[in-house]
Protein backbone atom coordinates (compact mmCIF):
# COMPACT_ATOMS: atom_id res chain seq x y z
CA UNK A 1 0.00 0.00 0.00
CA UNK A 2 0.89 3.67 -0.25
CA UNK A 3 3.21 4.95 2.45
CA UNK A 4 3.15 8.33 4.12
CA UNK A 5 5.92 9.38 6.46
CA UNK A 6 6.15 12.18 8.97
CA UNK A 7 9.18 13.81 10.49
CA UNK A 8 9.89 14.21 13.27
CA UNK A 9 7.94 11.58 15.17
CA UNK A 10 8.36 13.50 18.41
CA UNK A 11 9.41 17.04 19.12
CA UNK A 12 9.72 19.07 22.27
CA UNK A 13 10.06 22.81 21.98
CA UNK A 14 9.98 25.83 24.22
CA UNK A 15 7.06 28.17 24.33
CA UNK A 16 7.36 30.93 21.75
CA UNK A 17 9.41 28.97 19.24
CA UNK A 18 8.24 27.59 15.89
CA UNK A 19 8.20 23.97 14.86
CA UNK A 20 8.01 22.48 11.39
CA UNK A 21 6.53 19.05 10.71
CA UNK A 22 7.04 17.33 7.38
CA UNK A 23 4.66 14.96 5.67
CA UNK A 24 5.87 12.95 2.69
CA UNK A 25 4.19 10.51 0.36
CA UNK A 26 6.95 8.01 -0.31
CA UNK A 27 5.73 6.01 -3.26
CA UNK A 28 3.01 8.06 -4.85
CA UNK A 29 2.18 11.61 -5.84
CA UNK A 30 -0.36 13.13 -3.53
CA UNK A 31 -2.81 15.47 -5.16
CA UNK A 32 -4.22 16.42 -1.81
CA UNK A 33 -2.81 16.35 1.70
CA UNK A 34 -4.63 16.78 4.96
CA UNK A 35 -3.55 17.81 8.43
CA UNK A 36 -5.33 16.56 11.52
CA UNK A 37 -4.95 17.16 15.20
CA UNK A 38 -5.69 14.54 17.82
CA UNK A 39 -6.05 15.33 21.50
CA UNK A 40 -5.62 12.55 24.07
CA UNK A 41 -8.50 10.12 24.05
CA UNK A 42 -10.28 12.14 21.40
CA UNK A 43 -10.85 11.78 17.72
CA UNK A 44 -9.02 13.36 14.85
CA UNK A 45 -10.06 16.85 13.92
CA UNK A 46 -9.33 18.09 10.43
CA UNK A 47 -7.28 21.27 10.51
CA UNK A 48 -6.74 21.98 6.85
CA UNK A 49 -6.68 20.57 3.36
CA UNK A 50 -4.00 21.45 0.85
CA UNK A 51 -3.46 20.86 -2.83
CA UNK A 52 -0.04 21.08 -4.41
CA UNK A 53 0.80 24.59 -5.47
CA UNK A 54 -2.21 26.27 -3.96
CA UNK A 55 -3.14 27.75 -0.61
CA UNK A 56 -4.46 25.49 2.08
CA UNK A 57 -8.11 25.51 3.05
CA UNK A 58 -8.45 25.79 6.79
CA UNK A 59 -11.32 24.48 8.87
CA UNK A 60 -13.34 26.87 10.91
CA UNK A 61 -11.60 27.81 14.13
CA UNK A 62 -8.10 26.96 12.93
CA UNK A 63 -5.76 29.96 12.94
CA UNK A 64 -4.13 30.32 9.54
CA UNK A 65 -1.32 32.47 10.84
CA UNK A 66 -0.48 30.05 13.60
CA UNK A 67 -0.59 26.84 11.60
CA UNK A 68 1.21 27.51 8.34
CA UNK A 69 0.80 24.85 5.70
CA UNK A 70 2.93 24.58 2.61
CA UNK A 71 2.34 22.00 -0.09
CA UNK A 72 5.33 22.70 -2.28
CA UNK A 73 5.38 19.47 -4.24
CA UNK A 74 3.27 16.42 -4.94
CA UNK A 75 5.17 14.48 -2.32
CA UNK A 76 5.75 16.99 0.46
CA UNK A 77 3.60 19.10 2.72
CA UNK A 78 4.78 20.93 5.82
CA UNK A 79 2.95 22.22 8.86
CA UNK A 80 4.66 24.95 10.83
CA UNK A 81 3.35 25.76 14.27
CA UNK A 82 4.41 29.34 14.85
CA UNK A 83 5.02 30.81 18.28
CA UNK A 84 3.99 27.56 19.90
CA UNK A 85 2.35 27.52 23.32
CA UNK A 86 1.62 24.66 25.71
CA UNK A 87 -1.96 24.44 24.47
CA UNK A 88 -0.60 23.54 21.03
CA UNK A 89 0.78 20.33 22.46
CA UNK A 90 -0.95 17.54 20.60
CA UNK A 91 -0.59 14.68 18.16
CA UNK A 92 -0.50 15.95 14.58
CA UNK A 93 -1.32 13.54 11.78
CA UNK A 94 -1.15 14.08 8.07
CA UNK A 95 -2.78 12.09 5.32
CA UNK A 96 -2.48 12.05 1.58
CA UNK A 97 -4.69 11.13 -1.30
CA UNK A 98 -3.49 10.46 -4.81
CA UNK A 99 -6.66 9.73 -6.65
CA UNK A 100 -8.81 12.03 -8.65
CA UNK A 101 -12.01 10.72 -7.13
CA UNK A 102 -13.19 12.22 -3.88
CA UNK A 103 -13.82 8.87 -2.28
CA UNK A 104 -10.27 7.76 -2.82
CA UNK A 105 -8.58 6.51 0.25
CA UNK A 106 -6.51 8.78 2.41
CA UNK A 107 -3.25 7.28 3.58
CA UNK A 108 -2.22 8.38 7.04
CA UNK A 109 1.19 9.14 8.37
CA UNK A 110 2.33 7.81 11.76
CA UNK A 111 1.86 11.17 13.43
CA UNK A 112 4.05 13.69 15.23
CA UNK A 113 3.75 14.26 18.92
CA UNK A 114 4.42 17.88 19.77
CA UNK A 115 5.12 18.92 23.34
CA UNK A 116 5.50 22.60 24.11
CA UNK A 117 7.11 23.40 27.43
CA UNK B 1 -24.37 18.65 9.97
CA UNK B 2 -22.65 15.33 9.82
CA UNK B 3 -21.70 13.43 12.93
CA UNK B 4 -20.35 10.05 13.88
CA UNK B 5 -21.14 8.41 17.18
CA UNK B 6 -19.19 5.60 18.75
CA UNK B 7 -21.05 4.98 21.97
CA UNK B 8 -18.51 2.63 23.48
CA UNK B 9 -15.28 4.33 24.50
CA UNK B 10 -13.77 1.07 25.76
CA UNK B 11 -14.60 -2.55 25.05
CA UNK B 12 -12.80 -5.26 27.01
CA UNK B 13 -13.20 -8.77 25.65
CA UNK B 14 -11.52 -12.09 26.24
CA UNK B 15 -9.36 -13.65 23.57
CA UNK B 16 -11.27 -15.79 21.05
CA UNK B 17 -14.58 -14.18 22.02
CA UNK B 18 -16.67 -12.28 19.48
CA UNK B 19 -16.82 -8.50 19.51
CA UNK B 20 -18.96 -5.75 18.00
CA UNK B 21 -17.91 -2.11 17.91
CA UNK B 22 -20.81 0.18 17.23
CA UNK B 23 -20.89 3.13 14.89
CA UNK B 24 -23.84 5.33 14.02
CA UNK B 25 -23.79 8.37 11.83
CA UNK B 26 -26.02 11.19 10.78
CA UNK B 27 -25.84 12.98 7.47
CA UNK B 28 -28.20 14.82 5.23
CA UNK B 29 -26.47 13.46 2.14
CA UNK B 30 -24.99 10.14 1.10
CA UNK B 31 -21.71 9.12 2.63
CA UNK B 32 -18.92 6.65 2.30
CA UNK B 33 -18.07 4.74 5.47
CA UNK B 34 -14.73 3.64 6.89
CA UNK B 35 -13.19 1.89 9.84
CA UNK B 36 -9.63 2.76 10.79
CA UNK B 37 -7.42 1.10 13.39
CA UNK B 38 -4.73 2.86 15.38
CA UNK B 39 -2.14 0.85 17.25
CA UNK B 40 -0.24 2.51 20.10
CA UNK B 41 2.03 5.30 18.91
CA UNK B 42 1.16 4.70 15.29
CA UNK B 43 -0.96 6.41 12.67
CA UNK B 44 -4.29 5.25 11.37
CA UNK B 45 -4.57 2.28 9.08
CA UNK B 46 -7.60 1.58 6.94
CA UNK B 47 -9.36 -1.54 8.10
CA UNK B 48 -12.27 -1.62 5.69
CA UNK B 49 -14.58 0.67 3.79
CA UNK B 50 -17.99 0.80 2.22
CA UNK B 51 -18.37 2.77 -0.98
CA UNK B 52 -21.19 0.99 -2.79
CA UNK B 53 -22.47 -2.45 -3.66
CA UNK B 54 -22.68 -5.21 -1.10
CA UNK B 55 -23.49 -3.81 2.31
CA UNK B 56 -21.24 -6.32 4.03
CA UNK B 57 -17.56 -5.58 3.72
CA UNK B 58 -14.66 -7.58 5.08
CA UNK B 59 -11.05 -6.98 6.00
CA UNK B 60 -8.14 -9.33 5.48
CA UNK B 61 -7.75 -10.00 9.19
CA UNK B 62 -11.24 -11.26 9.91
CA UNK B 63 -13.16 -8.07 10.68
CA UNK B 64 -16.39 -7.26 8.90
CA UNK B 65 -18.82 -4.38 8.92
CA UNK B 66 -22.31 -4.01 7.59
CA UNK B 67 -23.81 -0.84 6.25
CA UNK B 68 -27.39 -0.42 7.41
CA UNK B 69 -28.91 2.59 5.72
CA UNK B 70 -32.20 2.52 7.58
CA UNK B 71 -30.46 2.49 10.95
CA UNK B 72 -27.58 4.69 9.74
CA UNK B 73 -25.12 2.28 11.25
CA UNK B 74 -21.84 0.67 10.26
CA UNK B 75 -20.99 -1.68 13.12
CA UNK B 76 -17.69 -3.54 13.12
CA UNK B 77 -17.60 -7.20 14.11
CA UNK B 78 -15.15 -10.01 14.52
CA UNK B 79 -16.20 -13.54 15.50
CA UNK B 80 -13.00 -14.34 17.40
CA UNK B 81 -10.53 -11.72 18.56
CA UNK B 82 -6.81 -12.03 19.20
CA UNK B 83 -4.53 -10.25 21.61
CA UNK B 84 -3.04 -8.45 18.63
CA UNK B 85 -6.39 -6.82 17.89
CA UNK B 86 -5.93 -4.59 20.92
CA UNK B 87 -6.03 -1.07 19.50
CA UNK B 88 -8.16 2.02 19.03
CA UNK B 89 -10.78 1.77 16.32
CA UNK B 90 -12.22 4.80 14.60
CA UNK B 91 -15.33 4.96 12.47
CA UNK B 92 -15.40 7.70 9.85
CA UNK B 93 -17.72 9.03 7.18
CA UNK B 94 -16.86 10.87 4.02
CA UNK B 95 -19.60 12.95 2.54
CA UNK B 96 -20.15 12.48 -1.17
CA UNK B 97 -18.56 15.32 -3.08
CA UNK B 98 -16.06 16.32 -0.40
CA UNK B 99 -12.67 15.26 0.87
CA UNK B 100 -13.61 15.82 4.47
CA UNK B 101 -13.66 12.91 6.86
CA UNK B 102 -15.68 13.09 10.02
CA UNK B 103 -14.29 10.77 12.65
CA UNK B 104 -15.96 9.24 15.65
CA UNK B 105 -14.33 9.53 19.06
CA UNK B 106 -12.92 6.04 18.84
CA UNK B 107 -13.39 2.76 20.71
CA UNK B 108 -10.53 1.23 22.58
CA UNK B 109 -10.65 -2.53 22.16
CA UNK B 110 -8.71 -4.39 24.82
CA UNK B 111 -8.37 -8.12 24.32
CA UNK B 112 -7.71 -10.01 27.51
CA UNK B 113 -5.85 -13.30 27.78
Amino acid sequence: GAVVSQHPSRVICKSGTSVKIECRSLDFQATTMFWYRQFPKQSLMLMATSNEGSKATYEQGVEKDKFLINHASLTLSTLTVTSAHPEDSSFYICSASFGGALEDEQYFGPGTRLTVT
Amino acid sequence: AQSVTQLDSQVPVFEEAPVELRCNYSSSVSVYLFWYVQYPNQGLQLLLKYLSGSTLVESINGFEAEFNKSQTSFHLRKPSVHISDTAEYFCAVLQWGTYKYIFGTGTRLKVLA
